[in-house]
């Protein structure tokens, strides 16, 4: 079945570093990829998503490409922020109607100022 | 913006009693919402699929008699752990689909003494 392998946390950083955290998936058909964030206490939040090879999702500094030749969408920063602090979870669905999203087992990011 | 509400957040129950947890989506419809399970500092665990007005499908290994999910309207699902063992202790987080982008509660905090 589909399924999503992310980097092993934590991933500590310091204040403007560089951050990279590697997603690859495995998937039939067509699907789409998502960066959820999860803050501590809080709820998940969509973070970008990609809907189809070549695409590139971003928000608030973060990005991803969606690369269809290496199955990866890995996310990127150029710059963190202690307030970046969280859990990533690397995310697809299938593209069939219906169907519910599935994990990464999820990155710890700690920046330090 | 699209809301999903989850309640309640948090609940303390006795071993042997039941639990009901509600899942609505706020100022959309949702035919199909997902349950998801989350243990500490690991990934969401797709629970089941709940779909309004017909029985809901569960993920291989999860105990559809424990977890009884229904959704009877196209704004709530609720989820009742039966029964419950603190093995059951656990996040549980609801999810809609509203379009592309996946709506998460913000989660319910199960702890059974």
């Amino acid at each position: 079945g589909d399924s999503v392998t992310q980097m092993e946390g934590p991933v500590t950083l310091s204040e403007e570093a560089f951050l990279t955290i590697n997603c690859t998936y495995t998937a039939t058909g067509y699907p789409s990829l998502f960066w959820y964030v999860q803050y501590p206490g809080e709820g998940l939040q969509l973070l970008l998503k990609a809907t189809k090879a070549d695409d590139k999702g971003s928000n608030k500094g973060f990005e991803a490409t969606y690369r269809k030749e290496t199955t990866s969408f890995h996310l990127e920063k150029g710059s963190v922020q202690v307030s970046d602090s969280a859990v990533y979870f690397c995310a697809l669905s299938g593209d069939q109607a219906g169907t519910a999203l599935i994990f990464g087992k999820g990155t710890t990011l700690s920046v330090s100022s | 913006g699209a809301v999903v509400s989850q309640h309640p957040s948090w609940v303390i129950c006795k071993s042997g009693t039941s639990v009901k947890i509600e899942c609505r989506s706020l100022d959309f419809q949702a035919t199909t919402m997902f349950w998801y399970r989350q243990f500490p500092k690991q990934s969401l665990m797709l629970m089941a699929t709940s779909n309004e007005g017909s029985k809901a499908t569960y993920e291989q290994g999860v105990e559809k008699d424990k977890f009884l999910i229904n959704h009877a309207s196209l704004t709530l699902s609720t989820l009742t752990v039966t029964s419950a063992h603190p093995e059951d202790s656990s996040f549980y987080i609801c999810s809609a689909r509203l379009s592309s982008p996946y709506i998460f509660g913000p989660g319910t905090r199960l702890t059974v003494l």
